[in-house]
């Protein structure tokens, strides 16, 4: 079946720097979606992508869709404490399901 | 909040019991999809329904089953439990046929099964 490949599994910065981490699939993807989780929560969706090459931001986010269809990555600019957290890429392929990757684990030294 | 609500938050079941989830769909919302996540992992795709009947299905065996009633809500229900099955459930609903396939979640049911 369709998987996803995330990484890195964790990360650990300091605050102010910049974050990056990307998925790969496989499979081509219709969509690549972008989760935060928070704990004791369910994951909100930060950002859609839904063209290849695609690239959108929100706030200090920016992610893109990768030309091949096959991966996509997500930036965080100026990390801020708020933003520890489990980040879990998503993909909707052709068959409408949307599968997630096993999330990168944001940490931030005080 | 993503107007999905889920219940119960969190319950505690032994090995062979039954269990109910329940899930309300946020409004204007006609599909609900459930997932599973184990700690430290992310969520597996059980199944969606779609206009009250299952449209798509993860690998999950057939003791996980679901329902969707007229107004969009669902239950998942799991028969025999075993101890593996101890995770979060999350449910999400989301509009289909719409070009975002955007999923929103419930804050999820935690269940423990010893």
């Amino acid at each position: 079946g369709q998987q996803l490949n995330q990484s890195p599994q964790s990360m650990f910065i300091q605050e102010g720097e910049d974050v990056s981490m990307n998925c790969t699939s496989s499979s081509i993807f219709n969509t690549w979606l972008w989760y935060k989780q928070d704990p004791g929560e369910g994951p909100v969706l930060l950002i859609a992508l839904y063209k290849a090459g695609e690239l959108t931001s929100n706030g200090r986010l920016t992610a893109q869709f990768g030309i091949t269809r096959k991966d996509s990555f997500l930036n965080i600019s100026a990390s801020i404490p708020s933003d520890v957290g489990i980040y879990f890429c998503a993909g909707q392929g052709r068959d409408d399901k949307i599968i997630f990757g096993k999330g990168t684990r944001l940490h931030i030294l005080p | 909040e993503t107007g999905v609500t889920q219940s119960p938050t969190h319950l505690i079941k032994t090995r062979g019991q039954q269990v109910t989830l329940r899930c309300s769909s946020q409004s204007g919302h006609n599909t609900v999809s459930w997932y599973q996540q184990a700690l430290g992992q992310g969520p597996q795709f059980i199944f969606q329904y779609y206009r009250e009947e299952e449209n798509g299905r993860g690998n999950f065996p057939p003791r996980f089953s679901g329902l969707q009633f007229p107004n969009y809500s669902s239950e998942l229900n799991v028969n025999a439990l075993e101890l593996d099955d101890s995770a979060l459930y999350l449910c999400a609903s989301s509009l289909v046929g719409t070009l975002t396939g955007e999923l929103f979640f419930g804050e999820g049911s935690r269940l423990t099964v010893l």
